[in-house]
């Protein structure tokens, strides 16, 4: 199955610090979506985009939706311990299987 | 409040002996799915159900069978569990349809099988 390459694969920062990782794909996405996982938890959404262009932040943490549809990015501003745990971004395809989730890899922060 | 719930949240299983995962939600949301996830390979859909009665395979079927006879619960069956089946497995859940693509997570199990 697809799979989306995000990236760092990890990353170790100081607090205070501005954070950024992105994703991208091969093919084209309807939906971006970014999650915070934190240890023992499932999932947790942070950030949806539904529009090519868009940049939506929340709080400390802006992302946007690349124009070609095919990538992503999330910026954590002023980072603060709570911030550690994994980042994973998920795009919904455009046709087909429109449903469906396809996750990347994480960003272990 | 709502929520997705998994049982159990843990399990040692040895191999070929079957078991089942539950999953419910209290949203009334017409889609759910199973995720597993392994370090290095993020989550992977192993099935999906868009609604009572219908389910699709995901990216990793093999080894798994799930059903959908009520709109609130989606078990996970595993009739033969083998050692490559240990991973830690999530459910989630949300409404069908292009304006909401939120999706609700369990909290997960972990199964051990040996």
């Amino acid at each position: 199955g697809q799979q989306l390459n995000q990236s760092p694969q990890s990353m170790f920062i100081q607090e205070g610090e501005d954070v950024s990782m992105n994703c991208t794909s091969s093919s084209i996405f309807n939906t971006w979506l970014w999650y915070k996982q934190d240890p023992g938890e499932g999932p947790v959404l942070l950030i949806a985009l539904y529009k090519a262009g868009e940049l939506t932040s929340n709080g400390r943490l802006t992302a946007q939706f690349g124009i070609t549809r095919k990538d992503s990015f999330l910026n954590i501003s002023a980072s603060i311990p709570s911030d550690v745990g994994i980042y994973f971004c998920a795009g919904r395809g455009v046709t087909g299987t429109a449903s469906k989730l396809t996750f990347g890899t994480g960003t272990r922060l | 409040e709502a929520q997705v719930t998994q049982n159990p949240r843990y399990l040692i299983t040895v191999t070929g002996k079957k078991l089942t995962v539950t999953c419910s939600q209290n949203m009334n949301h017409e889609y759910m799915s199973w995720y597993r996830q392994d370090p290095g390979l993020g989550l992977r859909q192993i099935y999906y159900s868009m609604n009572v009665e219908v389910t699709d395979k995901g990216d990793v079927p093999e080894g798994y069978k799930v059903s959908r006879k009520e709109k609130r619960n989606f078990p996970l069956i595993l009739e033969s569990p083998s050692p490559n089946q240990t991973s830690l497995y999530f459910c989630a859940s949300r409404d069908w349809g292009t304006g909401d693509t939120e999706a609700f997570f369990g909290q997960g199990t972990r199964l051990t099988v040996v």
